[in-house]
């Protein structure tokens, strides 16, 4: 599997225009993740799916930015419309389902380690 | 409210030099404590996985431990290429879910 894709890597926009960033998860995998990070605050979970459906969107900013997960293979973030605050690097991620175990010494684990894509870094001017 | 803290802010050693960094955490529903290295440029690389007290694992020079309440990762006899941020998470439940916690991260500088 080539891991996490995301596209485009570098975005440079003006305030005011529409940015959409893309993603496509490891395939198989059942949830997939939305982050932001800056120096200032680090890696923020913005939005979380399951199964396509979105979960948490608790750490969404503002109504700006949307999200959505239309099939198992594909993601956007969407920030509409952008504003300079709004730069940063967006990570995508996705892991497996808890409820899938892998055995490691002879106990059961729940490989659920997120694994994540190269990023895109945002530049709003 | 749950949270993840990672301590030095940024380390910098000579090479050969062992050293600790620590992640300390306060989350219920603990599913399991990670481990990431960060490039500059890139995305952060998933490196260990412990999901119990007392657990240990080791790979190469790194070797992360787990207790209730903190993990180490230990750093031996480190080399410039290892040179990078290290980010620690917590996976804690969320009702039927998972949520990821990320510490700020270590940067870690080792000087030839």
């Amino acid at each position: 599997d080539a891991g996490v894709i995301q596209s485009p890597r570098h975005e440079v926009t003006e305030m005011g225009q529409e940015v959409t960033l893309r993603c496509k998860p490891i395939s198989g995998h059942d949830y997939l993740f939305w982050y932001r990070q800056t120096m200032m605050r680090g890696l923020e979970l913005l939005i979380y799916f399951n199964n396509n459906v979105p979960i948490d969107d608790s750490g969404m900013p503002e109504d700006r930015f949307s999200a959505k997960m239309p099939n198992a293979s594909f993601s956007t973030l969407k920030i509409q419309p952008s504003e300079p605050r709004d730069s940063a690097v967006y990570f995508c991620a996705s892991s497996l389902y808890p409820g899938s175990p892998e055995y490691w010494g002879g106990a059961s684990y729940m490989k659920t380690e997120a694994f994540f894509g190269q990023g895109t870094r945002l530049t709003v001017v | 409210e749950d949270q993840v803290t990672q301590s030095p802010e940024a380390l910098r050693l000579q090479e050969g030099e062992s050293s600790s960094l620590n992640c300390s955490y306060t989350v219920s529903g603990l599913r399991g404590l990670f481990w990431y290295r960060q490039d500059p440029g890139k995305g952060p690389e998933f490196l260990f996985t412990l999901y119990s007290a007392g657990e240990e694992k080791e790979k190469e020079r790194l070797k992360a431990t787990l207790t209730k309440k903190e993990s180490f990762l230990h750093i031996t006899a480190p080399k410039p290429e290892d040179s990078a941020t290290y980010l620690c998470a917590v996976q804690a439940r969320l009702g039927t879910g998972n949520q990821f916690y990320f510490g700020t991260g270590t940067s870690l500088t080792v000087i030839p």
